[in-house]
């Protein structure tokens, strides 16, 4: 089976960094994905890990670290638009490849 | 740009009633999954198709809950009868496979409330 942790919330300031981190454990591995969610809507692809390192994509990032079971999404020049949950999710290599995805984090960016 | 479709948007019943979610996934995708969504959680996935082909449910309540993709291209999620905890958002999500970087497409989502 598979375990994702990452915070409930974070709050953070306009035009700051942010780091959310997201801890799994699972029987099989295939990959982590990070997705956003504002509320009342559905949730929108932002990164695909499969490798160790870091994948940098405009002012989001995301890190895999597959030894350690950590991942963790960085944001920069934080905009109020970016407030909004924060879903890790990581896909299973057994079966059909199942998206497992965490509770989210609620992050809140302020003036 | 190509999007998935999700209908009706919101739908009040009262417990012991039935209700159908309709799903239409992107053109050409194989695979599409079925979560439900409860406030503050994650999506959790309820049925993955690949094609018509049911591929897991292992965590549909199979008393109440039935999916099917018949010609493998849109697809409908029956509640019967719908209980008060089943209230939540029902999400549908396409992707070209199963497999590795496939992303998923989420729909906007059914939200449903039952009295």
């Amino acid at each position: 089976g598979q375990n994702i942790d990452q915070p409930t919330e974070m709050t953070a300031t306009e035009g700051a960094i942010v780091q959310i981190n997201c801890t799994y454990q699972t029987s099989g591995f295939n990959g982590l994905f990070w997705y956003q969610q504002h509320a009342g809507e559905a949730p929108t692809f932002l990164s695909y890990n499969v490798l160790d390192g870091l994948e940098e994509k405009g002012r989001f990032s995301s890190f895999l670290s597959r030894s350690k079971g950590y991942s963790y999404l960085l944001l920069k020049e934080l905009q109020m638009k970016d407030s909004a949950s924060y879903l890790c999710a990581v896909k299973s290599s057994t079966g059909y490849s199942t998206l497992t995805f965490g509770k989210g984090t609620m992050l809140l960016v302020s003036p | 740009e190509a999007e998935v479709a999700q209908s009706p948007r919101y739908k009040i019943t009262e417990k012991s009633q039935a209700v159908a979610f309709w799903c239409d996934p992107i053109s050409g995708h194989a695979t599409l999954y079925w979560y439900r969504q409860i406030l503050g959680q994650g999506p959790e996935l309820l049925v993955q198709f690949q094609d018509e082909s049911v591929v897991d449910d292992s965590q549909l309540p199979k008393d109440r809950f039935s999916a099917e993709r018949l010609k493998g291209v849109d697809s409908t999620l029956k509640i019967q009868p719908a209980e008060l905890g089943d209230s939540a958002m029902y999400l549908c999500a396409s992707s070209l496979g199963g497999g590795g970087a496939n992303e998923q497409f989420f729909g906007p989502g059914t939200r449903l409330t039952v009295l």
